[in-house]
């Protein structure tokens, strides 16, 4: 699996956008990217995932470089409760069972009131 | 629509006892899958279960070892605990008869040994 890179932490305004950055310069054409996040005490949160083209969801939006070698999570309107750790995870493709994730130290959101 | 259930959440053993941890997936998924979160890291993954057999595996030594269920559950075993056992287990189930599904997680078992 592609090795994926992190900002160690960020802070983020109460009712701004947070901006997730991730790079993952080594990923090949079939491995997605995927993010979760883990708010203290609970278990890992699926948020979204993607290939080449961006997608966005209930909880957040994925933009993917055009080379795929870089993406950023975006939460619109960010509040307390999107404080957490944030995992981007490039995860290989399969048509038949899952694959397993593999978890970096990811990027500690604090939101500010 | 439970999502997946862990038990027990907390657990303290000592040196050379075992444990079993239990899991429950999320209605209608059928495949589980185990990671160990040491204080302050990301999960790490131990194996998968789908359609009762182990099908993936990672870097854990044989003390570490799981078991499903017909109805999907699974538990996993871990014999002769040493110190650097202590950690959260994970389970995650999804749907492994689709490819590409996201994996839904649990909120662990924390444990301890002392």
């Amino acid at each position: 699996d592609a090795k994926t890179t992190q900002p160690p932490s960020m802070d983020c305004a109460e009712g701004r956008a947070a901006n997730l950055p991730c790079n993952h310069s080594t990923i090949s054409g079939n491995e997605y990217v995927y993010w979760y996040r883990q708010i203290h005490s609970q278990g890992p949160q699926y948020i979204i995932h993607g290939l080449k083209n961006n997608e966005t969801n209930e909880m957040a939006s994925l933009i993917i470089t055009e080379d795929r070698k870089s993406s950023t999570l975006i939460l619109p309107h960010a509040t307390l409760r999107d404080t957490a750790v944030y995992y981007c995870i490039v995860r290989l493709w399969a048509n038949f069972g899952n694959e397993k994730l593999t978890f970096g130290t990811g990027t500690r959101l604090t939101i500010i009131p | 629509d439970a999502g997946v259930t862990q038990s027990p959440t907390h657990l303290i053993k000592t040196r050379g006892q075992q444990v079993t941890l239990r899991c429950s997936p999320k209605s209608g998924h059928d495949t589980v899958s185990w990671y160990q979160q040491a204080l302050g890291q990301g999960p790490q993954f131990i194996f998968q279960y789908y359609e009762e057999e182990e099908r993936q595996r990672g870097n854990f030594p044989d003390r570490f070892s799981g078991h499903q269920f017909p109805n999907y559950s699974s538990e996993l075993n871990v014999n002769a605990l040493l110190l650097g056992d202590s950690a959260l287990y994970l389970c995650a189930s999804s749907l492994g008869s689709r490819g590409n599904q996201p994996q839904h997680f649990g909120d662990g078992t924390r444990l301890s040994i002392l």
